[in-house]
Formats: C-alpha cells, structure tokens, sequence
C-alpha cells in the first residue's frame, strides 16, 4: 500500500537553511504537497509539485523532487522563529481532476532557536 | 468568506455515545473530506465527497457514517464512540479540478472516556 515518511524532528537555528525530507513509494503519484501546521490549527498549503517536475522555488521555499529515489524534500532558506511548526508531505492518489486523495507523512516537528 | 468552518472545536464523549461532527464550507466546493490526526500517524482519509449525493470510505472509515444532502455540509457521525476514536478530526474541501487547493477547517479535538 501507499506509505509516506518523515523524520519527526528538526532543530534549527535562526537564519539557517532548514531542509525538511519525505519518501514516498506510490510512483503513480501524480502531485506531491507540502503541508504547514500551526500550533491548535488546521493545515495550510504551502507548496505543491507535479511529479514530472525535478523543482520547485517559491521565494523562500525550494521543493526537489528525485522521482526515481521517490524522495521529496522541502527547504526553507533564512529560516525564521514563525517557521516552527509542523510540516507534513502527502501524495496524491486518486483520480487526478476530481478526489485528489491524500496520503500524509506522520509530519516533522520544525523548532527553530535563536 | 469563512472558509472550512468546524464545530464543536472541543468534545467529550462516554464510550457508547454518539454524535455528529459539523462541517460547513461557503466557497462551493464539489470535493470535501474528514480526516483525523493522531500522534506518530499523520492525517488519514477517513471518508470523503466529490459532489451532493455521493459519499466514498477513505482508509479508516469503521465507525464512522457520513452524508452529503448539501454542497455546503458535510457531516461525520459516530454512532457508538470508542476510545480508539480520540483524536483531532479535520474536514477539508477542494474545488473540482483545482490541482492542490485542498482547504481545511481547524479541527474538532475529540475525547472518549
């Protein structure tokens, strides 16, 4: 079946880069997502790339994508106190136009210090 | 707009008991789901809609019941709450055909004792 993986934790400092890993192994996935939550929030959507895409920037986001690995990841550049949070992958796997089932990463924790 | 809108935010329940999760989104969205989260596991598809009418069972659908008599609403059931359904449960919508745009409520924290 479909399974998607993070690592639970990163730590960094302020200022610093943060790259945030996922594994995924459904290779029928057509889009692949980067999820932020917030403390007693829902998810937000930050970013999203399609699967015959290697990379994605988005000011200070930068998604690659090693299809072939089936390796996702996300990175944060200038990483800021308002950047902690969790962070979840998901791919899709359904029917493209219309259910756009997600299945999740268990999410990275992001703590960044001073 | 108010977007996914969830209530109750908070809920305790007896084992036994039952209750109805609200979900409502005013954005007209053909596409909406629950999903609950659970520490370590990540959100998981519970059951989900793609129109008025027609419901489908995601991953972890037992003991849970929904229906879909609006565009607008999409609410979960519990008839019979166990402790292994403690969890914090999203809803989500997304118009049809817009690649990633999936929106979720803020969540309903739910507790059974």
């Amino acid at each position: 079946g479909e399974d998607v993986e993070q690592s639970l934790f990163l730590s960094v400092r302020e200022g610093d880069s943060s790259v945030i890993n996922c594994t995924y192994t459904d290779s029928s996935s057509t889009y692949l997502y980067w999820y932020k939550q917030e403390p007693g929030a829902g998810l937000q959507l930050l970013t999203y790339i399609f699967s015959n895409m290697d990379m994605k920037q988005d000011q200070r986001l930068t998604v690659l994508l090693n299809k072939k690995d089936k390796h996702l990841s996300l990175r944060i550049a200038d990483t800021q106190t308002g950047d902690s949070a969790i962070y979840f992958c998901a791919e899709s796997i359904g029917p493209r136009d219309n259910t756009d089932k997600l299945i999740f990463g268990t999410g990275t924790r992001l703590q960044v210090f001073p | 707009n108010a977007g996914v809108t969830q209530t109750p935010k908070f809920q305790v329940l007896k084992t036994g008991q039952s209750m109805t999760l609200q979900c409502a989104q005013d954005m007209n969205h053909e596409y909406m789901s629950w999903y609950r989260q659970d520490p370590g596991m990540g959100l998981r598809l519970i059951h989900y809609s793609v129109g008025a009418g027609i419901t489908d069972q995601g991953e972890v659908p037992n003991g849970y019941n929904v229906s879909r008599s609006t565009t607008e609403d999409f609410p979960l059931r519990l008839l019979s709450a166990a402790p292994s359904q403690t969890s914090v449960y999203f809803c989500a919508s997304k118009a049809a055909g817009k690649v990633g745009e999936q929106y979720f409520g803020p969540g309903t924290r739910l507790t059974v004792t």
